[in-house]
């Protein structure tokens, strides 16, 4: 069984520029999270989709956002990037709501 | 708020050594806690989880109880390999809120 995919393996971008980072699920895995691993900051919650709704947000600005897609696929998306934003941003994904998260190998997101 | 608290790093032993990391957590309800763990340059993997108090969650050779009484989940392990060496990570899932909240990490040293 395959596991949690995420694209690309590395971004580089400027500060004000958009980010779009991908997640594949689990096959068979309906809910997909999205956390934050910055230096200094630990893990840090991001965002819940569940069959295509966002069901909870992590105490993150607006500029963070994504969607899921019928296939259960994700996107996060990050406006107007700011340096700080620099991370590993992983993505996790679980069957129904059973919250037995399993995790992908992250993208790493630089910023500068 | 809940909260997960690990203890300090880097634990540092030698190879077959005794491994203990303490856990605890501050939570409302009965939340499910976990163990993951990252090594170096990956994302995280699931170790082992418990749902309630008093069970035992357990895999290759590491094992952790749901003390509610002392609101503590230690990870242990009778020998650790070099292999071994990674960060791992506690985490509680409360209610039905898709998030995990994890503790700063731990990182493991096993020398030969």
């Amino acid at each position: 069984e395959a596991g949690v995919t995420q694209s690309p393996t590395h971004l580089i971008k400027t500060r004000g520029q958009q980010a779009t980072l991908r997640c594949s699920p689990i096959s068979g895995h309906t809910s997909v999270y999205w956390y934050q691993q910055a230096l200094g900051l630990g893990l840090q919650f991001l965002l819940w989709y569940d069959e295509g709704e966002e069901r909870n947000r992590g105490n993150f600005p607006p500029r963070f956002s994504g969607r899921q897609f019928p296939n259960y696929s994700s996107e996060l998306n990050v406006n107007a990037l700011e340096l700080e934003d620099s991370a590993l941003y992983l993505c996790a994904s679980s069957r129904d709501r059973s919250y037995e998260q399993y995790f992908g190998p992250g993208t790493r997101l630089t910023v500068t | 708020g809940n909260s997960v608290t690990q203890m300090e790093g880097p634990v540092t032993l030698s190879e077959e050594a005794f491994l203990t990391i303490n856990c605890t957590y501050t939570a409302t309800g009965y939340p499910s806690l976990f163990w993951y763990v990252q090594y170096p340059g990956e994302g995280l993997q699931l170790l082992l989880k418990a749902t309630k108090a008093d069970d035992k969650g357990s895999n290759k050779g590491f094992e952790a109880t749901y003390r509610k009484e002392t609101t503590s989940f230690h990870l242990e392990k009778g020998s650790v390999q070099v292999s071994d060496s990674a960060v791992y990570f506690c985490a509680l899932l409360s209610g039905n809120t898709g998030k995990l909240i994890f503790g700063q990490g731990t990182t493991l040293q096993v020398k030969p």
